[in-house]
């Protein structure tokens, strides 16, 4: 099974308006992080959000915030004000902190092409 | 302010023949990763490491080599080239630690294998 699901492969949106991309993840850790990284078209993956599962209130960052419903195993990434700038590839990416190992990987969904229309 | 260095940005590779890409990072983080990047796949690990002299294997290690002598340097070796190794390398650091540290990519490695 897919650790991470991202389900809209492509999304459009009007610039200013607000946009939300979605990701389902599966664990059966209770701690774990999650994180959105964006990757323009010149290529270079910059981050975004993190959200750990232990936090209460969901992290924002500028612009970017993340709707985090832990029961439901969703992290959407919600971008307001929708820029020309914006259009990208996002990524979500789970960390799950057990010992060993696993404590160090971080595993990518395949991704959402996000295309803010002017 | 190097952040994460990867060499070359390009390279064709005729089926067969060895190379290795090379990453350098200049934070003095403990940990380093090897993903590639195909599409509709997002981001694979192939191999990681915690610190000088230890490496592990990521989901998709076969084909590739790991060694790890020294803080800064994680270079990752293709011994036999396939065309489905074409694909886009990306190399990672991160402090070990805080689980929640970023991880900071290079600006990755758009490898053709004919």
């Amino acid at each position: 099974a897919q650790k991470i699901t991202q389900t809209q492969p492509g999304m459009f949106v009007q610039e200013k308006e607000a946009v939300t991309l979605d990701c389902t993840y599966d664990t059966s850790d209770q701690s774990y992080g999650l994180f959105w990284y964006k990757q323009p078209s010149s290529g270079e993956m910059i981050f975004l959000i993190y959200q750990g599962s232990y936090d209460e209130q969901n992290a924002t960052e500028g612009r970017y915030s993340l709707n985090f419903q832990k029961a439901r195993k969703s992290a959407n990434l919600v971008i307001s004000a929708s820029q020309l700038g914006d259009s990208a590839m996002y990524f979500c990416a789970m960390r799950e902190f057990k010992g060993g190992g696993s404590n160090y990987k971080l595993t990518f969904g395949k991704g959402t092409l996000l295309t803010v229309n002017p | 302010n190097a952040g994460v260095t990867q060499t070359p940005k390009f390279q064709v590779l005729k089926t067969g023949q060895s190379m290795t890409l090379q990453c350098a990072q200049d934070m003095n983080h403990e940990y380093m990763s090897w993903y590639r990047q195909d599409p509709g796949m997002g981001l694979r690990l192939i191999h990681y490491s915690v610190g000088a002299g230890i490496t592990d294997q990521g989901e998709v290690p076969n084909g590739y080599n790991v060694s790890r002598s020294t803080t800064e340097d994680f270079p990752l070796r293709l011994l036999s080239a396939a065309p489905s190794q074409t694909s886009v390398y990306f190399c990672a650091s991160r402090p070990t630690g805080t689980p929640k540290n970023i991880q900071y990519f290079g600006a990755g490695t758009r490898l053709s294998v004919l």
